[in-house]
Order: structure tokens, then C-alpha cells, then sequence
């Protein structure tokens, strides 16, 4: 067990459709990324946030939008979906701003999206 | 960054030792060896990193050349449970989110 929490673990939804994936991340630590990992594709980095604020963006889709709370949690908003859009949604957590070889990244199980 | 290169696919016994390559041979002198795991549709697992000397926890052991060109993770008993895609990144020791990045890595199948 990582100490990440995603949820809901599976979602099924219409083309067109809004959801929001969820992320608590492990106790003391303080960044939030997200990633999408599309069948028989890698891992792509979308955004990370650090104590609140958006700290590095990747290959995010102006659809997606995300944001961390002041618990700490954070959420991924996925609107107006494609088909395209389908695939598995990881989150991870660190303690501090950047990675780091004595502080790597923790993966949460991941949220799968299914949009038909 | 340093580019790595990793077997697509291996076969291992079960109770035998995983023996897991990946060739760095662009690697800058600040630049880490890092290993994770994703078992099927799970969150990607850290397993461990190294420097220049090798290293041992826990889950694995990590074997870099004195070249530092390559390296080798192993596993020592490897059970079914390890069946999983291992992934070999080469970083430096901290950096952006988008410098963190996963190739295609090696689909290891751990044989009954």
C-alpha cells in the first residue's frame, strides 16, 4: 500500500460528459501529480501540484483542469470527453516541491475512465 | 537526458533470480539509476535507485558497471506476484515532474 488514495476506482461515462477523479495523497506529503496512461501507452505526465499551487505542467489538455486543496487533496476535472479520453488516471505524491532520488514518487492505483 | 534502452520482453522461473538489463550508455556523471515496477493496471512502484555503487534493499538489488553505461536489476527469488512492467530511468537527483519520465520498459512474466 502506497499511502495514495484515489477514488472512485472505476467510471463509466458519456462522450461529452464532465467527471472528477479524486487524490488524497500520502500523510506529509505535500505534491500532487497526475498522470494518464491510455492503453498500451505510457505514462504521461499532465500536472503537478506543491502545498496548493500548480507547480509543473506536462501534455494537459485545455479540457483538463485540476486543483489541491488545503487538506492537501486533489482533484483532476476531465470535461467535454472523447473517446480518446479513456484510459487509466494515476496520481503520486512526494514530500517536496521537486523528485528526488531520496524522496521518489508514490502511485496511487488509479482511477479507470471508460467513455462511451 | 540519458536515454535508456531495456529488453521488451523476459521469461523467468519461479523461485529463480530475475535478472532485469538496461543499457544507459549516454549517462552524465549527476545523473541517477532509478527502477519501478507497474503490475497490471496498478500505480507504477519505486524499487530502488543508485548512483555509481550497487545496492541492495528489501524488494531488489541494482548492479551498475563501473562504466555506469549499464545496469542490472535483480530479483533474487522471484515470485508470480512480480510478473509486472520494469521500468530503468536515468535522472538527476531532483528535478521537475516532467523530467520523471516512463518509457516502454520490460514486461517481466515470472513462469509457474
Amino acid at each position: 500500500d502506497s499511502g495514495v488514495t484515489q477514488t472512485p476506482k472505476h467510471l463509466i461515462t458519456a462522450t461529452g460528459q464532465r467527471v472528477t477523479l479524486r487524490c488524497s495523497p500520502r500523510s506529509g506529503d505535500l505534491s500532487v501529480y497526475w498522470y494518464q496512461q491510455s492503453l498500451d501507452q505510457g505514462l504521461q505526465f499532465l500536472i503537478q501540484y506543491y502545498n496548493g499551487e500548480e507547480r509543473a505542467k506536462g501534455n494537459i489538455l485545455e479540457r483538463f483542469s485540476a486543483q489541491q486543496f488545503p487538506d492537501l487533496h486533489s482533484e483532476l476535472n476531465l470535461s467535454s470527453l472523447e473517446l480518446g479520453d479513456s484510459a487509466l488516471y494515476f496520481c503520486a505524491s512526494s514530500v517536496g516541491s521537486q523528485w528526488s532520488y531520496n524522496s521518489p514518487l508514490h502511485f496511487g492505483n488509479g482511477t479507470r475512465l471508460t467513455v462511451t | 537526458d540519458a536515454k535508456t534502452t531495456q529488453p521488451t520482453s523476459m521469461d523467468c522461473a519461479e523461485g529463480r533470480a530475475a535478472n532485469l538489463p538496461c543499457n544507459h550508455s549516454t549517462i552524465s556523471g549527476n545523473e541517477y539509476v532509478y527502477w519501478y515496477r507497474q503490475i497490471h493496471s496498478q500505480g507504477p512502484q519505486y524499487i530502488i535507485h543508485g548512483l555509481k555503487n550497487n545496492e541492495t534493499n528489501e524488494m531488489a538489488s541494482l548492479i551498475i558497471t563501473e562504466d555506469r553505461k549499464s545496469s542490472t536489476l535483480i530479483l533474487p527469488h522471484a515470485t508470480l506476484r512480480d510478473t509486472a512492467v520494469y521500468y530503468c530511468i536515468v535522472r538527476v537527483a531532483s528535478g521537475s515532474a516532467r523530467q520523471l519520465t516512463f518509457g516502454s520498459g520490460t514486461q517481466l512474466t515470472v513462469l509457474p
